[in-house]
């Protein structure tokens, strides 16, 4: 069945960065479009960006241009999300979400908290 | 940006009891390839989302038939014929039309009475 198991979340200080990895088993990963999608604590859901088949583009929420970074591993059926200037508002839940239009599987979510 | 709007965002029911939820969009959700790209998840208690339905009204495999979509241009409906005690969380609306950014619903909490 498919999995996507999401880490790399954690504590991290205002200003600084961190990289997202979603491990994706199941399905022929390099044949779909990813996503990955966050949830503030206690609030709804939230698009950050996507990713085409085979990297051919991408694309941001304006709230995190410039600041990060999506990109995917075929062969190794990974997907990623470098983090940088991390912001206090960025602590949410991120979701590691196989499709984009139709976004049908979830991972189970990494925390990340921004905070002095 | 497509502002989504849902209501209502608590939504107390009886079990056994029907609910609807509604979603509306601030712009035409059909896209140029004809298809009108709405979605509905569930969210259970400390769960990740779960896509029930998709374009309108095409339920995923494994959803109980009690659970319905429908609409058309900017209005859409979710519908619960009976509810159950599994139903209980928050549904959520989305949009995959319009980018930037795909957008959702702020989310309605469904309780029982």
């Amino acid at each position: 069945q498919v999995q996507l198991v999401e880490s790399g979340g954690g504590l991290v200080k205002p200003g600084g960065s961190l990289r997202l990895s979603c491990a994706a088993s199941g399905f022929t990963f390099s044949d779909y479009y990813m996503s990955w999608i966050r949830q503030a604590p206690g609030k709804g859901l939230e698009w950050v960006s996507y990713i085409s088949t085979s990297s051919r583009y991408s694309n941001y929420a304006d709230f995190v241009k410039g600041r990060f970074t999506i990109s995917r591993d075929d062969a190794k059926n990974s997907l990623y999300l470098q983090m940088n200037s991390l912001r206090a508002e960025d602590t949410a839940v991120y979701y590691c979400v196989r499709g984009t239009r139709e976004p049908l599987n979830w991972g189970q979510g990494t925390l990340v908290t921004v905070s002095s | 940006d497509v502002v989504m709007t849902q209501s209502p965002l608590s939504l107390p029911v009886t079990l056994g009891q029907p609910a609807s939820i509604s979603c509306r969009s601030s712009q035409s959700l059909v896209y140029s390839d004809g298809n009108t790209y709405l979605n509905w998840f569930q969210q259970r208690p400390g769960q990740s989302p779960r896509r029930l339905i998709y374009k309108v009204s095409n339920r995923d495999s494994g959803v109980p038939d009690r659970f319905s979509g429908s609409g058309s241009g900017t209005d859409f409906t979710l519908k619960i014929s009976r509810v159950e005690p599994e139903d209980v969380g928050v549904y959520y609306c989305m949009q995959g039309t319009h980018w930037p950014p795909y957008s959702f619903g702020q989310g309605t909490k469904l309780e029982i009475k």
